[in-house]
């Protein structure tokens, strides 16, 4: 079965620049979920989309932002990055809002030099 | 706000025997689910059982069980038959019945001895 597909698997940036992450979720899936996940620590909500609307915002910082577009994909675009930013990214998809079961990726280990 | 508590950094299991894992969660809202994920060395998350608070049954994958006790809002995994590859850190998830989203618990390392 077809799974939550995120690119790049590793992204290697220096301090100040910019990254971009993508998340491909589950045919027929219609909302995506993004997490951070520092070293050693629980995945923390940073933003949520449900048919290409905002749904939910947790403790994204202000340099980041996300869309989802019309073929439900979404992209998390980091700026102006700094040391802290560096963590494993997680995309999750589900059908619908609300109990439905999240499927998670494989992540994106963003590292900040 | 919802809370998510693991008071169990570390746990470990003889292969074949039962571990059980503990979750508490605090929350005011009446629509949600809760959630157990799985995170092996390869960082995957994986879910490994889900439990709809409007239900009093307590859910079962195979060999894990949960035992949901929504008044003291409690949550525990049961693994039975423990084997090697069950060995990974194990996420306990509020999951709200309005946006979806997860809120995790500080998670537990479960070593599993040969």
């Amino acid at each position: 079965a077809a799974g939550v597909i995120q690119s790049p698997r590793h992204l290697i940036k220096e301090k100040r620049e910019t990254a971009t992450l993508k998340c491909y979720p589950i045919p027929r899936h219609d909302t995506v979920y993004w997490y951070q996940q520092g070293p050693g620590q629980d995945p923390q909500f940073l933003i949520s989309f449900y048919e290409k609307m905002q749904s939910d915002k947790g403790s994204i910082p202000d340099r980041f932002s996300a869309q989802q577009f019309s073929d439900y994909h979404s992209e998390l675009n980091m700026s102006s990055l700094e040391l802290g930013d560096s963590a494993l990214y997680f995309c999750a998809s589900s059908l619908g809002l609300g109990g439905g079961k999240l499927f998670f990726g494989s992540g994106t280990q963003l590292s900040v030099l | 706000a919802q809370t998510v508590t693991q008071s169990q950094p570390e746990m470990s299991v003889q292969e074949a025997e039962t571990v059980t894992l503990s979750c508490t969660y605090d929350t005011s809202e009446s629509d949600y689910y809760l959630f157990w994920y799985k995170q092996p060395p390869s960082r995957q998350m994986i879910l490994v059982i889900r439990q709809e608070a409007y239900k009093q049954q307590n859910a079962t994958e195979n060999r894990f069980s949960v035992n949901f006790q929504k008044a003291a809002k409690s949550f525990s995994l049961k693994i039975s038959d423990s084997q090697l590859g069950d060995a990974a850190m194990y996420f306990c998830a509020y999951g709200s019945g309005n946006t979806g989203k997860l809120i995790f618990g500080q998670g537990t390392t479960l070593q599993v001895k040969p």
